[in-house]
């Protein structure tokens, strides 16, 4: 099993422009999630859904959108980068969503908006 | 609103025991983590207690949970240099969802 893969691993935009992280996992997971990390803030959930079909918002959801048509991918866009997007952006996932399913990460990617 | 925090930065010898300890707000988390980041990489779970304990031990790891305190702490015995990472805090909400500290960098010098 490769685990959970993102793509790209670092990018660079400019401000205004739009791009997509991709994550996928082939451990047939449920439960994915995007966070995240900035320096000193820990991490930070952005979006999460419970299965193909269903997404829903987390503590940081603004600027950012996902959806959900296959159980391995779970895309995240943003449709006009701001330099506050700058940030380290992590997927996981798990088989479900209750505390006792270990969360699987991603290496994540690395963006830079200027 | 739920909280999570930990102290920013540890240094230890290597060989020394280390531990980073943990605070959180939510009294209704059924599991508590520990995260273990090695640089440029995504986070791996390293150990977690179920609330109704007071003690995990998995090798060199020890697991600690004040629930009255609310209090978490994480001891490493025989810290290596391998050891050196960033350590994060977590707890489930009752969503599931995981709440993190803002993460301990461990630093172990020989």
């Amino acid at each position: 099993n490769a685990g959970v893969t993102q793509t790209p691993k670092f990018q660079v935009l400019k401000t205004g422009q739009s791009m997509t992280l991709q994550c996928a996992q082939d451990m047939n997971h449920e439960y994915m999630s995007w966070y995240r990390q900035d320096p000193g803030m820990g991490l930070r959930l952005i979006h999460y859904s419970v299965g193909a079909g269903i997404t829903d918002q987390g503590e940081v959801p603004n600027g950012y959108n996902v959806s959900r048509s296959t159980t391995e991918d779970f895309p995240l866009r943003l449709l006009s980068a701001a330099p506050s997007q700058t940030s380290v952006y992590f997927c996981a996932s798990s088989y479900g969503a209750s505390g006792r399913n270990e969360q699987f990460f991603g290496p994540g990617t690395r963006l830079t908006v200027l | 609103g739920e909280d999570v925090e930990q102290s920013l930065f540890l240094s230890v010898r290597e060989g020394d025991s280390s531990v980073i300890n943990c605070t959180y707000t939510d009294s209704s988390s059924t599991y508590l983590y520990w995260y273990k980041q090695e640089p440029g990489a995504g986070l791996q779970l390293l150990t977690y207690i179920f609330s109704n304990m007071d003690m995990k031990q998995d090798q060199r790891l020890t697991v600690l949970l004040n629930k009255k305190d609310k209090h978490l702490s994480l001891r490493i015995a025989d810290t290596q240099t391998g050891d050196s990472a960033i350590y994060f805090c977590a707890e489930n909400n009752q969503g599931g969802k995981l709440i993190f500290g803002q993460g301990t960098e461990l630093s172990v010098k020989p």
